[in-house]
């Protein structure tokens, strides 16, 4: 079974903190995808990567960025926490680039509440 | 505009009971249309994929259909259990060269014993 998990189910921070979320899936996918999740306004992708040391923006990429230094680990980097990033995130990770019958498979998502 | 639009935004049911849920889509190019099942505080699972030929889908008690000539799909559950209580998300592939997902925003389903 895939499996793709990250590091903190809830995680509470300060406006202007700086908050790492750590995403891992060991079944050596190439795809690796950073989404948040609102209600009302489903899933959004923000970051995703296709190599390692690779990136590209998704839709909503403005106070984010990420890093991939190694195939199983995909990162997402807050710099400066805002009340408007409390949301669920969440990591997915897919086989193959080339196509688009790729399932992507989830990690369990981070609660992050900024106060 | 891509846009996939998906009804009831929620929906209680009794347990042995059937429900359908719609999904409706503006995507184009359209490649392929999944229904994922988010349960509560996990990550969303791949129910069942469809592509421009297929028109039905089965997974366990799970059917889906797609109409592609309307752009409409539905998730038909039969004998409901208190397990399938969870939000159920349709989710359109554009296909190359973008591969991009267009997600709804999901139906949520209470089963009730």
């Amino acid at each position: 079974d895939v499996k793709v998990t990250q590091s903190s189910r809830y995680l509470v921070k300060r406006t202007g903190e700086k908050v790492f979320l750590e995403c891992v899936q060991d079944m050596d996918h190439e795809n690796m995808f950073w989404y948040r999740q609102d209600p009302g306004l489903g899933l959004r992708l923000i970051y995703f990567s296709y190599d390692v040391k690779m990136k590209e923006k998704g839709d909503i990429p403005e106070g984010y960025s990420v890093s991939r230094e190694k195939k199983e680990r995909f990162s997402l980097i807050l710099e400066s926490a805002s009340t408007n990033q409390t949301s669920m995130y969440l990591c997915a990770s897919s086989r193959h680039r080339v196509s688009s019958y790729n399932e992507q498979f989830f990690g369990p998502g981070t609660r992050l509440t900024v106060l | 505009k891509n846009q996939v639009e998906q009804s009831p935004q929620s929906l209680i049911i009794l347990e042995g009971k059937n429900c359908t849920l719609q999904c409706n889509y503006t995507v184009s190019p359209f490649s392929n249309l999944r229904w994922y099942k988010q349960d509560t505080g996990r990550g969303p699972v791949s129910l069942t994929i469809m592509t421009f030929s297929e028109n039905t889908k089965s997974n366990g008690r799970y059917t889906a259909t797609l109409d592609a000539d309307t752009k409409q799909s539905s998730l038909h559950i039969t004998a409901s259990q208190l397990s399938d209580s969870a939000s159920y998300i349709c989710v359109v592939s554009k296909g190359a060269p973008s591969d991009k997902l267009i997600f709804g925003t999901g139906t949520r389903l209470q089963v009730f014993p």
